[in-house]
């Protein structure tokens, strides 16, 4: 069964940093691509990052303030998030890519990322 | 304002026939990039429905079907269920953006 479990949220103030943590499982880790995905409250989701073996790509909307990574013998995605600006406040999902689609077949549960004074 | 388009609300019966439409534009569906629906129940991280306009992963229901044609795709949903009430999203991929986009969003009323 795959499962993706997230870490990492919490409040932080406006300009400060935060990783975030994608414990994966039930499936070959390193042959797949996965990506953030994060959701504002009331709002509809928004693609942030990818990653799959050797590329990254990124929204614009976080280029130059966000770092996705990965550690295949840890089976573990990263976010890392710098300057971050209140707009980033959202649940933030680990995803798994379908093969050969730039899809999501498995979603974790999310991890809250609130920005404020 | 989203990429794609998503009327924000639909309804339908139990046992009602509903579809979801799904506008995109030269540089995301009209490009040829494929169509992907998910479906998120109150609370929860989206489910995905349909994937490559038209495939269903294993487990998803016979009564969901998509289709594209243009730069637009739908979802239909057949046999309406009380437990298809949720919200329901279109996601492409845009050539212009380098980027995954998504609908607005449609929340599913069964009455």
């Amino acid at each position: 069964e795959v499962q993706l479990l997230e870490s990492g949220g919490g409040l932080v103030q406006p300009g400060g940093s935060l990783r975030l943590s994608c414990a994966a499982s039930g499936f070959t880790f390193s042959s797949n691509a996965m990506s953030w995905i994060r959701q504002a409250p009331g709002k509809g989701p928004e693609w942030v990052s990818a990653i799959d073996g050797g590329r990254t790509y990124y929204a614009g909307s976080v280029r130059g303030r966000f770092t996705i990574s990965r550690d295949n013998s840890k089976s573990t995605l990263y976010l890392q998030m710098n300057s971050l600006r209140a707009e980033d406040t959202a649940v933030y999902f680990c995803a798994k890519e379908v093969v050969g689609a730039p899809a999501a077949d498995y979603w974790g549960q999310g991890t809250l990322v609130t920005v404020s004074s | 304002q989203s990429v794609l388009t998503q009327p924000p609300s639909v309804s339908g019966a139990p046992g009602q026939r509903v579809t979801i439409s799904c506008t995109g534009s030269s540089s995301n569906i009209g490009a040829g990039s494929d169509v992907h629906w998910y479906q998120q129940l109150p609370g929860t991280a989206p489910k995905l429905l349909i994937y490559v306009n038209s495939n269903r992963p294993s487990g998803v229901p016979e009564r969901f079907s998509g289709s594209k044609s243009g730069t637009s795709a739908s979802l239909a949903i057949t046999g309406l269920q009380a437990e298809d009430e949720a919200d329901y999203y279109c996601q492409s991929h845009d050539s212009s953006l380098r980027e995954w986009v998504f609908g607005g969003g449609t929340k599913l009323t069964v009455l």
